[in-house]
């Protein structure tokens, strides 16, 4: 299948720091990619709609200037986390589409971001 | 309308038997409803998937069954193994984001 490669797998920050999660699609141009949040033991929540070339949408209670959202080019999408706190904590996974078809979906191994 | 309702919420099967996770959604655009694995501190990949057009789609021990005027589908394992222990979800699309299901945790026991 097509290969989605997460950077960084993990990362601990203070309270107050921003920090920047890469997705790639490696094999493959994604138009479209997908921010999710994961609580422990809980489902993926989606954060965003990343297209490229234009802005995100974000879904319903998201912030969208604490959660930037920049989707450069066909292969790259970044998450950056701004003045992260404690809550902000979570396992964060991102995922892209391969060409138009509406459904299928391919994911990084996920961001897992600690705040202290 | 959005949601996809997933049971149970963890299941506890012996080594060989059958694993059966099922879904419900209410949005009858849906017109893809892929099964994803994931194991701890991974992301979720892709196990299977199927689309309304057909009643059933198996891939080796992996068997999607599929009632459109249930507006249910369901996942089985055959043979489970302990290697299958993880965490299933289900979702559904149309043209839309995937919509998941709130998982089923799985452990196969020996």
């Amino acid at each position: 299948g097509a290969v989605v490669s997460q950077h960084p797998s993990w990362v601990i920050c203070k309270s107050g720091t921003s920090v920047k999660i890469e997705c790639r699609s490696l094999d493959f141009q994604a138009t479209t990619m997908f921010w999710y949040r994961q609580f422990p033991k809980q489902s993926l929540m989606l954060m965003a709609t990343s297209n490229e070339g234009s802005k995100a949408t974000y879904e319903q209670g998201v912030e969208k200037d604490k959660f930037l959202i920049n989707h450069a080019s066909l292969t790259l999408s970044t998450l950056t986390v701004t003045s992260a706190h404690p809550e902000d904590s979570s396992f964060y996974i991102c995922s892209a589409r391969m060409g138009n078809w509406a459904g299928e979906l391919f994911f990084g191994e996920g961001s897992r971001l600690t705040v202290l | 309308q959005q949601q996809v309702k997933q049971s149970p919420q963890s299941l506890i099967v012996q080594k060989g038997g059958i694993s059966i996770i099922n879904c419900a959604y209410e949005n009858t655009a849906f017109d893809y409803f892929p099964w994803y694995q994931q194991f701890p501190g991974k992301g979720p990949a892709l196990l299977i998937a199927i689309r309304p057009d057909v009643s059933e789609k198996k891939e080796g021990r992996f068997t999607i069954s599929f009632n459109k005027s249930a507006k249910q589908f369901s996942l089985h394992i055959m043979d489970s193994q302990p290697g299958d222990s993880a965490t299933y979800f289900c979702a559904a699309s149309s043209s839309t984001p995937l919509v998941f299901g709130k998982g089923t945790r799985l452990s196969v026991i020996a």
